[in-house]
């Protein structure tokens, strides 16, 4: 079955950067281009951007153009979102999440909670 | 950037009633519509695609409908697993933005 497996939590230092992973299996990973999603507490959903695994091109929401660089390594079938710079404003939950089954957001990841603090 | 407007942002419900949650678009979506719901600390699971369809083992008690910029999400007879949160996402064009949310607790 589909499975995109995250780590659980990442704590960062203000002004680091952080490489999230999301692991992929049960399905041929580079069918499906891979979306990345913020999620933070009162501020709701934010889509950031998404990478073709098969050749890695890439399409970012303006607004993470300078804070996110998606990535992928398809030996191992994981994708990669590094995140530069980091703020508080950084801190939130991550979720990696593919268009399966009809073309909609319906396999997530369980997410990875970054903090960033010092 | 095309806005979601959803609303309410909570709901108090009792087991067994029908709420409605509607979703507007800043401009027309063309049915590009999906609706979510989120458990605490749990990822979000797709529950309607293309704004009226069901997605695999969703209950029939769910259903989607609208067209244009007015979209909404209706739950018959509400069930304990069916408190939580609720988003509505559009899929037209990039970005694909989210609605701020509907909180339903139990009453």
């Amino acid at each position: 079955q589909v499975q995109l497996q995250q780590p659980g939590a990442e704590l960062v230092k203000p002004g680091a950067s952080v490489k999230l992973s999301c692991k992929a299996s049960g399905y041929t990973f580079t069918s499906y281009w891979m979306h990345w999603v913020k999620l933070r507490p009162g501020q709701g959903f934010e889509w950031i951007g998404e990478i073709n695994p098969s050749n890695g091109g890439t399409n970012y929401n303006e607004k993470f153009k300078r804070k996110a660089t998606l990535t992928v390594d398809k030996s191992s079938s994981t994708a990669y979102m590094q995140l530069s710079s980091l703020t508080s404003e950084d801190s939130a939950v991550y979720y990696c999440t593919i268009p399966y089954g009809n073309s909609y957001f319906d396999y997530w990841g369980q997410g990875t909670t970054l903090t960033v603090s010092s | 950037d095309i806005q979601m407007t959803q609303s309410p942002a909570s709901l108090s419900v009792s087991v067994g009633e029908t709420v409605t949650i509607t979703c507007r678009a800043s401009e027309n979506i063309y049915s590009n519509l999906a609706w979510y719901q989120q458990k605490q600390g749990k990822s979000p699971q797709l529950l309607v695609y293309a704004a009226t369809n069901l997605a695999d083992g969703v209950p029939s008690r769910f259903s989607g409908s609208g067209s244009g910029t007015q979209y909404s999400l209706k739950i018959n007879s509400l069930q304990s697993e069916d408190f939580g949160s609720y988003y509505c996402q559009h899929f037209w064009g990039t970005p694909w933005t989210f609605g701020g949310g509907t909180k339903l607790e139990i009453k």
